[in-house]
């Protein structure tokens, strides 16, 4: 099975404007989660969307948002950027259910902004 | 709130030699999953070994293997025969079993591995 895919995979971006990561996950799982690793807060929790529903949501604000598609592929936004949100924005899958807690990662985007 | 901690931010091995990296959690919760992820230089996070709190007996994988200390809130990877290719950032996870929780990341362990 091919495993996680991110697109893109680096990203400059420059203060105020948006932009969008994708990800796709494992072929069969329904479950997609985001994070932003940072050196200074390491590995945080941004949301997961499973079934096109977003089923979880860590505290970062509403510029963060994000969908799932049909096929579980599943899309982050981030508008009027940072430069705190400089990042590597990292996705991963998992099938979802009870049992299959174990999550996937992709290689990541590393979002750079200016 | 569910929180991971690892105290060592870096270790460090000779080749061929055995590590044990730390992690311990806080958590009112009897059934959850723990894990150790593996982030190499090239960034692809790897999952390495994977505990269910439920099962008593230690979870391993070939060279890494785990002392799960459920009363103490314990969970530490030992390393053993380590290789040139184990140098990397280990992180400690912990997910809750039921209410599809997110997962909670410690800090990180940066292993070094010295020929």
């Amino acid at each position: 099975k091919a495993g996680v895919t991110q697109t893109p995979r680096y990203l400059i971006k420059t203060r105020g404007q948006q932009v969008t990561l994708s990800c796709s996950p494992i072929s069969g799982h329904r479950s997609v989660s985001w994070y932003q690793q940072t050196p200074g807060q390491g590995l945080q929790f941004l949301f997961e969307y499973f079934s096109e529903t977003q089923r979880n949501k860590g505290n970062f604000p509403g510029r963060f948002s994000g969908r799932q598609f049909s096929n579980s592929r599943s899309e982050m936004n981030v508008s009027t950027l940072e430069l705190g949100d400089s990042a590597l924005y990292l996705c991963a899958s998992s099938s979802g259910g009870q049992n299959q807690e174990t999550q996937y990662f992709g290689p990541g985007t590393r979002l750079l902004v200016l | 709130a569910q929180t991971v901690t690892q105290s060592q931010p870096e270790m460090s091995v000779q080749e061929a030699e055995t590590v044990t990296l730390s992690c311990t959690y806080d958590t009112s919760e009897s059934d959850y999953y723990l894990f150790w992820y593996k982030q190499p230089p090239s960034r692809q996070m790897i999952l390495v070994i994977r505990q269910e709190a439920y099962k008593q007996q230690n979870a391993t994988e070939n060279r890494f293997s785990v002392n799960f200390q459920k009363a103490a809130k314990s969970f530490s990877l030992k390393i053993s025969d380590s290789q040139l290719g184990d140098a990397a950032m280990y992180f400690c996870a912990y997910r809750v079993f039921y209410n599809n929780n997110d997962m909670r990341f410690g800090a990180g362990t940066r292993l070094t591995v010295k020929p």
